[in-house]
């Protein structure tokens, strides 16, 4: 059982839009800042959101981030087939005073 | 080009011990904290353990809590995770983490920028 709570799958239409949810509680995503990593088949994490909606350089302006209270989410628009892969939310927790995950959400494009 | 090169995976009993590596290149090693993070065969990521640049501080998941142990040698740019009194829980692919800090007004928030590849860690009889 996972600290941070994502739906186990998504899928959406080539060129539509998916968000993915990520809900956590007052000790991580209410009080700090939420990264998103992307994990192709068979590859390492990857980062792709930091800081709830910040991109790094090289991510696709097709993803963005938000976050509202204990809640976050991540937007890719524009799906293309590439984006198929597992999709992790993280925020360090205060109470239990380390990193905390998501369970991953796989997104398949239809 | 920043790399992170996991080794030292492999089988081993319950009860035995591994010693992870993370050799770190196309940075200054030296002044990143560093972290483990597994993740367990069709499961998700597990933060494991964290390290402070130097050294001198170290935390841990309860889970691994008195049986792992994470160090780091700056000098040879490696960073390791000695793993005792393994379970079948612990069997997952390891990985090693970059992280860095984004400062802005007056704050810092933190992220992992980099991964290494991963390593392999079965547990079993």
């Amino acid at each position: 059982q996972s600290v941070l709570t994502q739906p186990p799958s998504v899928s959406e239409a080539p060129r539509q839009r998916v968000t993915i949810s990520c809900s956590g509680s007052s000790s991580n995503i209410g009080n700090n800042a939420v990264n998103w990593y992307q994990q192709l088949p068979g590859k390492a994490p990857k980062l792709l959101i930091y800081y709830d909606d910040l991109l790094p350089s090289g991510v696709s302006d097709r993803f963005s981030g938000s976050k509202s209270g204990t809640s976050a989410s991540l937007a890719i628009s524009g799906l293309q087939s590439e984006d198929e892969a597992d999709y992790y939310c993280a925020a360090w927790d205060d109470r239990l005073n380390g990193w905390v995950f998501g369970g991953g959400t796989k997104l398949t494009v239809l | 080009e920043v790399q992170l090169v996991e080794s030292g995976g492999g089988l081993v009993q319950p009860g035995g011990s591994l010693r992870l590596s993370c050799a770190a290149s196309g940075f200054t090693f030296s002044s990143y904290w560093m972290h483990w993070v597994r993740q367990a065969p069709g499961k998700g990521l597990v933060w494991v353990s964290r390290i402070n640049s130097d050294g001198s501080s170290t935390s841990y998941a309860d889970s691994v809590k008195g049986r792992f142990t994470i160090s780091r040698d700056n000098a040879k740019n490696t960073l390791y995770l000695q793993m005792n009194s393994l379970r079948a829980e612990d069997t997952a692919v390891y990985y090693c983490a970059r992280d860095v800090a984004y400062c802005s007004g007056g704050s810092c928030v933190y992220y992992f920028d980099y991964w290494g590849q991963g390593t392999l860690v079965t547990v079993s009889s």
